[in-house]
Formats: C-alpha cells, sequence, structure tokens
C-alpha cells in the first residue's frame, strides 16, 4: 500500500538553525500539506500546496517558514531560524485530487530545539 | 471562530465492549468531518470519514454517526480490542478550505 514518508524521523538542533524537513507524497496525490502537533496537544494545519504554490497558510506560517517541492517527488519544509517553541512533531500530507479524498499522513519527524 | 472539540480527553474500556468517542464542532459551514486513530510515534490514520449529506456511515467496526442540529461528532467501535488502544481525533474541513481542522483529541485505554 502505497504511503507518506518523511525524513528524518528525529531531528535535534540548536536555536537559530536553519532545518528542513522532507517528505515524500504517495506518487500520484496532486495537493501537499504540513502539520505539526506540539507535545500533548492538538495537530494544527500549517500549509497547503498545490500546483507549486501555497494555497492556504495558517497564522503559524510565518516568514519563517517555507515550503518547496524541488523535484517531481519531494515536499520539503524549511524553517529559517528555530526556534524552541518549534520543537514538535511535524507530519506531512497528501491527498490524491478532491478536497474530500482522504488525506494521509506520514509517521512525522520530531524536530527538537535546543 | 471555528473549533472542534471533544468532551472526554480519556476514555478507558474493557475488551470486548463498546466504545463511543465524541466531538463537538462549531462551524457551520463545515461539510466533511473525519476520524483519525493516532498511535504512539506515528502519524494521523485514517479511520472513517462522512460528509455533511449523511448522518451515518459504518465501516469494519466503526461507525460514525453526524447529528448537524447540534454539531455533533461520534465515533462508535464495536467490540473493542487491545489493538484499539490510541488517541483519537475529529477533524472538520469547510466548504471553502482544504485544510483540516483538528480536536483536542481523546486517548482511548482497552483494558484486557
Amino acid at each position: 500500500e502505497p504511503e507518506v514518508t518523511q525524513t528524518p524521523s528525529h531531528q535535534v538542533t540548536q536555536m537559530g538553525q536553519e532545518v528542513i524537513l522532507r517528505c515524500v507524497p504517495i506518487s500520484n496525490h496532486l495537493y501537499f500539506y504540513w502539520y505539526r502537533q506540539i507535545l500533548g496537544q492538538k495537530v494544527e494545519f500549517l500549509v497547503s500546496f498545490y500546483n507549486n504554490e501555497i494555497s492556504e497558510k495558517s497564522e503559524i506560517f510565518d516568514d519563517q517558514f517555507s515550503v518547496e517541492r524541488p523535484d517531481g517527488s519531494n515536499f520539503t519544509l524549511k524553517i529559517r531560524s528555530t526556534k524552541l517553541e518549534d520543537s514538535a512533531m511535524y507530519f506531512c500530507a497528501s491527498i490524491r485530487q478532491g478536497r474530500t479524498d482522504t488525506q494521509y499522513f506520514g509517521p512525522g519527524t520530531r524536530l527538537t530545539v535546543l | 471562530g471555528e473549533s472542534v472539540g471533544l468532551h472526554l480527553p480519556t476514555l478507558s474500556v474493557q475488551e470486548g465492549d463498546n466504545s463511543i468517542i465524541n466531538c463537538a464542532y462549531s462551524n457551520s459551514a463545515s461539510d466533511y468531518f473525519i476520524w483519525y486513530k493516532q498511535e504512539s510515534g506515528k502519524g494521523p490514520q485514517f479511520i472513517i470519514d462522512i460528509r455533511s449529506n449523511m448522518d451515518k456511515r459504518q465501516g469494519q467496526r466503526v461507525t460514525v454517526l453526524l447529528n448537524k442540529t447540534v454539531k455533533h461528532l461520534s465515533l462508535q467501535i464495536a467490540a473493542t480490542q487491545p489493538g484499539d488502544s490510541a488517541v483519537y481525533f475529529c477533524a472538520e474541513n469547510r466548504a471553502a478550505g482544504n485544510k483540516l481542522t483538528f480536536g483536542g483529541g481523546t486517548r482511548v485505554l482497552v483494558k484486557p
């Protein structure tokens, strides 16, 4: 069964450093998402991406965040200058086509900012 | 503002019994609802969904009920098994957007 994959599974970084989280969505999917989940809290939407551009973003997704689909398979989330409060699980998700298609999530990357 | 919330943070259930997990939403524009299961250290896993033109949908051992009058969603798990132990989230998708808004989660603990 096809699945969303994410690397690394755990990323430890120093405050102020840049990190890039990587995702490989399901191959025939067209819509891509990043969510985050701070420990013990609910999953929060960050950004959605379609047709090589951001289609929606939350207030969390400020100028420190960016997304990119550098090739036909990868979807990345970059945090330019990490803060302590960026520590969280980051989930990538994708859907095939329509809004009510099932949104499949990856296993997540745990980001720890020291 | 829009919100999706859960009534019970933790539900303990005896193996073999049925589980009911509840969720309230406040956005009347929501037209698509999904239940996800999240096991420790893993990403949310799709369980079942329902569109706003339905009030009930059944899957394998799971049933989702939607009451639009009171903006309430529930997930029923029949004959709960140890493998059902996880955190369950409801999520909603508004008609105008394509993002999911998640509720706070309910932890289900299955006692043998």
